[in-house]
């Protein structure tokens, strides 16, 4: 099937400072997510991109949704300990055909925030 | 309020014992999902729905089993033939809109065979 290339795989960050990862794909996406998985808990939508070019921000996250519809980026700004988690990105292809299976995630990237 | 409830929350299972895990959404979502998802691992889709009475396998179907009775409702059997069913699993659903607005996930339960 379908495969983002999420990176970095794992972060190790000081508090406070500023987090950057990204996915990319041979394929071009209508729709790009990013969801944040506590521990022990299942995904959360943080952000949600619609369009070519398009940057969005949801309090101390950035993401934007790549030129090319094969790329998209997250940013955290100021990081603090409850940042803590795995962070997904997902993709729907366009044309799905009617199908459920809407969305392809990547690997995750693990954050973890030191004091 | 609308949400997706998963339970248990842990189970426990023998080996070559089956077991199902429940996932009701009041959402009105009319798919539904199965993933797993391996420590350190991304999400591996098992088995979706589209609509009731209709279910197709994901990419890790084998050793599983599902049923979509009701809008409601997407039980996952792990079944003996699973050799490998400690894991997270997670339950999702979704509008079945063009444009996705992305999947309400479930709180996971996670399995471990002893």
């Amino acid at each position: 099937g379908q495969q983002l290339n999420q990176s970095p795989q794992s972060m190790f960050i000081q508090e406070g400072e500023d987090v950057s990862m990204n996915c990319t794909s041979s394929s071009i996406f209508n729709t790009w997510l990013w969801y944040k998985q506590d521990p022990g808990e299942g995904p959360v939508l943080l952000i949600a991109l619609y369009k070519a070019g398009e940057l969005t921000s949801n309090g101390r996250l950035t993401a934007q949704f790549g030129i090319t519809r094969k790329d998209s980026f997250l940013n955290i700004s100021a990081s603090i300990p409850s940042d803590v988690g795995i962070y997904f990105c997902a993709g729907q292809l366009p044309n799905p055909s009617g199908s459920a299976r809407q969305l392809t995630f990547g690997s995750g990237t693990q954050l973890t925030v030191l004091p | 309020d609308g949400g997706i409830t998963q339970s248990p929350k842990y189970l426990f299972r023998k080996e070559g014992q089956n077991v199902t895990l429940s996932c009701e959404q009041n959402l009105n979502h009319d798919a539904m999902y199965w993933y797993r998802q391996d420590p350190g691992q991304g999400l591996r889709l098992i088995y979706y729905s589209q609509i009731v009475n209709d279910f197709q396998k994901g990419d890790i179907a084998e050793g599983y089993s599902v049923s979509r009775e009701k809008k409601e409702s997407f039980p996952l059997t792990v079944t003996s033939a699973q050799k490998n069913p400690t894991a997270f699993y997670l339950c999702a659903s979704s509008t079945h809109r063009e444009v996705s607005d992305g999947y309400t996930f479930g709180s996971g339960t996670r399995l471990t065979v002893v």
